[in-house]
């Protein structure tokens, strides 16, 4: 089973700091890396997908970055709101290309 | 609106009664999967389809069946549910020209 990895478990920030998030992942026959913003009593939203290595992403005060041959990706978000607290979750698929398997996620909590 | 739709969002059964959750897509997307949610454990895949008459097992099938007779379908069968498949279950799906895979609501289960 492909072990997808995140770091920290969780986090808690003030209101405008900026933070960033880890997701590692076995780099051998990558195919796509995804991220989710996952907000309480809430289903699982489409941040980013990422397939080239050097890829960045960008969706208002949130990026991404990509790295495939080390098999991590950075999540950025730029003056953090209390509207951004959430679980984030990062999924890489198997190495058939059929299944994305999530990593446990990164859970921020903005406090104002 | 372009949605997955699941239901129930709440069910409590017993164990042994057989049971379907639904889960219904208008995005004609050709994939679609199962995945439950354990505190802890992270999104883990039940079961997924490529297409119509095509499934195949993720990491946590037991106890699980599902069918695929039209695109738009994907229900969830627990023939014989037991209390260890209490959970919080998503149905996804994706398909061409989508970013990432969109959610259902979720259905929490109870099993006792």
């Amino acid at each position: 089973i492909l072990n997808v990895e995140q770091s920290p478990q969780s986090l808690h920030v003030q209101e405008g700091d900026s933070t960033n998030f880890t997701c590692s992942f076995p780099s051998s026959n990558f195919y796509a890396l995804h991220w989710y913003r996952w907000e309480t009593a809430k289903s699982p939203e489409a941040l980013f997908v990422m397939t080239l290595n050097g890829d960045e992403k960008k969706k208002g005060r949130i990026s991404a970055t990509l790295n495939t041959k080390e098999g991590y990706s950075y999540l950025y978000i730029k003056g953090s709101q209390p509207e951004d607290s959430a679980t984030y979750l990062c999924a890489s698929f198997n190495q058939a290309g059929t299944a994305l398997i999530f990593g446990k996620g990164t859970t921020l909590s903005v406090s104002s | 609106e372009a949605q997955v739709t699941q239901n129930p969002r709440y069910l409590i059964t017993v164990t042994g009664k057989k049971l379907t959750v639904t889960c219904s897509q208008n995005m004609n997307h050709e994939y679609m999967s199962w995945y439950r949610q354990d505190p802890g454990l992270g999104l883990r895949q039940i079961y997924y389809s490529m297409n119509v008459e095509v499934t195949d097992k993720g990491d946590v099938p037991e106890g699980y069946k599902v069918s695929r007779k039209e695109k738009r379908n994907f229900p969830l069968i627990l023939e014989s549910p037991s209390p260890n498949q209490t959970s919080l279950y998503f149905c996804a799906s994706t398909g061409q020209g989508a970013v990432g895979y969109t959610f259902g609501s979720g259905t929490r289960l109870t099993v006792v």
